[in-house]
């Protein structure tokens, strides 16, 4: 069965520093791997998602993640922090295609301080 | 045009009292997905659509809950004789199996969802 783990339920980072949300994964096949993230009393907005193409993928608002199949680890990360990226990111995997039941971390709040 | 929009936003309800909830999906997606998500649990799926075929319904956590899509559109989640455990936020998505001009599939749109309170 498919699992995901982010470790660190939280995250605090001062604003302008990296910000690094853990992803790790298990899977039997080759895995389809996204990023969401959530803002308060909002639904879930895409931030990445990584399908067999390229392992560096780039989002939107600045974040990135790289697949690496040797770690099983989908690491999403961003240079350099601001207030606004305050919010729950949310690591999701899918066995055959994002259009099939994903399987979802527990989430990471991500909390940027001044 | 718009997004996935789910309705109502909240809902208040006394245990043992039946809801529905309703999504209204992206127009020509063809999957429509619902999950749970709650502070013990977190995000769990619990029902999943795709065009004609019969829905898979593995997530569904008890035979209380039961889902319905009608003309291939509109779902309608309904929780019969709802216990306190069922309080959560209801989320919908829906995705584009088909490749069209301009499309992206392989992504889930979601809804802003719907917090149920069971009493």
């Amino acid at each position: 069965a498919q699992s995901v783990t982010q470790l660190g339920s939280h995250v605090s980072v001062s604003e302008g520093a990296l910000v690094l949300l853990r992803c790790n994964y298990s899977s039997s096949v080759p895995p389809y791997l996204f990023w969401y993230v959530q803002y308060p009393n909002q639904g879930l907005q895409l931030l990445l998602k990584y399908t067999s193409a390229a392992t560096l993928v780039k989002g939107i608002n600045g974040f990135e993640a790289e697949f690496k199949k040797s770690e099983t680890s989908f690491h999403l990360t961003k240079p350099s922090a601001h207030m606004s990226d305050a919010a729950e990111y949310f690591c999701a995997v899918s066995w055959n295609s994002g259009n099939t039941p994903l399987v979802f971390g527990k989430g990471t709040r991500l909390s940027v301080i001044a | 045009g718009a997004g996935v929009s789910q309705s109502p936003s909240n809902k208040v309800t006394e245990k043992g009292k039946d809801v529905e909830l309703r999504c209204d999906p992206i127009s020509g997606h063809t999957a429509l997905y619902w999950y749970r998500q709650s502070l013990g649990q977190g995000l769990e799926f619990l029902i999943y659509f795709q065009g004609n075929s019969a829905p898979d319904k593995s997530g569904l956590p008890s035979d209380r809950f039961s889902a319905e899509r009608t003309g291939g559109s509109v779902s309608t989640l309904t929780i019969q004789r709802t216990q306190q455990e069922d309080s959560a936020v209801y989320l919908c998505a829906s995705s584009l199996i088909v490749v069209q001009a301009g499309g992206d599939t392989d992504t889930q749109y979601f809804g802003p969802g719907t917090r149920l309170t069971v009493l």
